[in-house]
């Protein structure tokens, strides 16, 4: 069955560091992975979109990284904001007509001044 | 630009009421879907379309109906609802299928009493 897992589920650091959090996926065949940012109340964001061939994208102060031999992608958080509060999730799309899309469960980051 | 659209923001229904979500958006785009958002898991798909005219089931279809008269226009019924349907639900909309990127609305939290 395809999956997207998200590690940790929830992670609180202070406002000025670095984080990262991880995904491992099972989606196969495979045709994108999109990490989204969702705010408490409001509707997924998109932060990056990388195909199986590209390694690494940035967006600010976001850089995602994709290992598409070991199906696993990253999400680097540097020098964090109140702001970045908020769930962060990784999504696989399937290579089909449609490229449905298969969502992780999400890992929850707090950031505390 | 506002983007995708939905309403209502929340809602209360009464065990087998039935009632329709809205979800309009102005992007011309023309793939359209529905999530629902529950506790610990991921988005999963409910319907969603690939144009007007045009309807497909995704993973969670039972106990809803789609319709796509318009480009714009996406409803998502409730035939008669069910504690089980207690949820965030999401729409959203992309102008293709695979690598291009979905915009989601801002959600409706429907609670089934």
């Amino acid at each position: 069955k395809n999956q997207v897992e998200q590690s940790p589920q929830s992670l609180i650091i202070l406002e000025g560091k670095n984080c990262t959090l991880q995904c491992n996926y099972t989606v196969s065949p495979f045709s994108n992975l999109r990490w989204y940012k969702q705010d408490t109340g409001r509707g997924p964001v998109s932060l990056t979109i990388m195909t199986f061939s590209e390694n690494t994208k940035s967006n600010g102060r976001y850089t995602a990284t994709l290992d598409a031999d070991t199906k696993q992608s990253s999400l680097h958080i540097t020098a964090s904001q109140l702001s970045d509060s908020a769930s962060y999730i990784c999504v696989v799309s399937e290579t089909s007509n449609t490229g449905k899309l298969i969502f992780g469960q999400g890992t929850t980051l707090q950031v505390k001044p | 630009n506002a983007g995708v659209t939905q309403t209502p923001k929340f809602q209360v229904l009464k065990t087998g009421q039935s009632m329709t979500l809205q979800c309009a958006q102005d992007m011309n785009h023309e793939y359209m879907s529905w999530y629902r958002q529950d506790p610990g898991m991921g988005l999963r798909l409910i319907h969603y379309s690939v144009g007007a005219g045009i309807t497909d089931q995704g993973e969670v279809p039972n106990g809803y109906n789609v319709s796509r008269s318009t480009t714009e226009d996406f409803p998502l019924r409730l035939l008669s609802a069910a504690p089980s349907q207690t949820s965030v639900y999401f729409c959203a909309s992309s102008y293709g299928g695979i690598g291009t990127e979905a915009f989601f609305g801002q959600g409706t939290r429907l609670t089934v009493v």
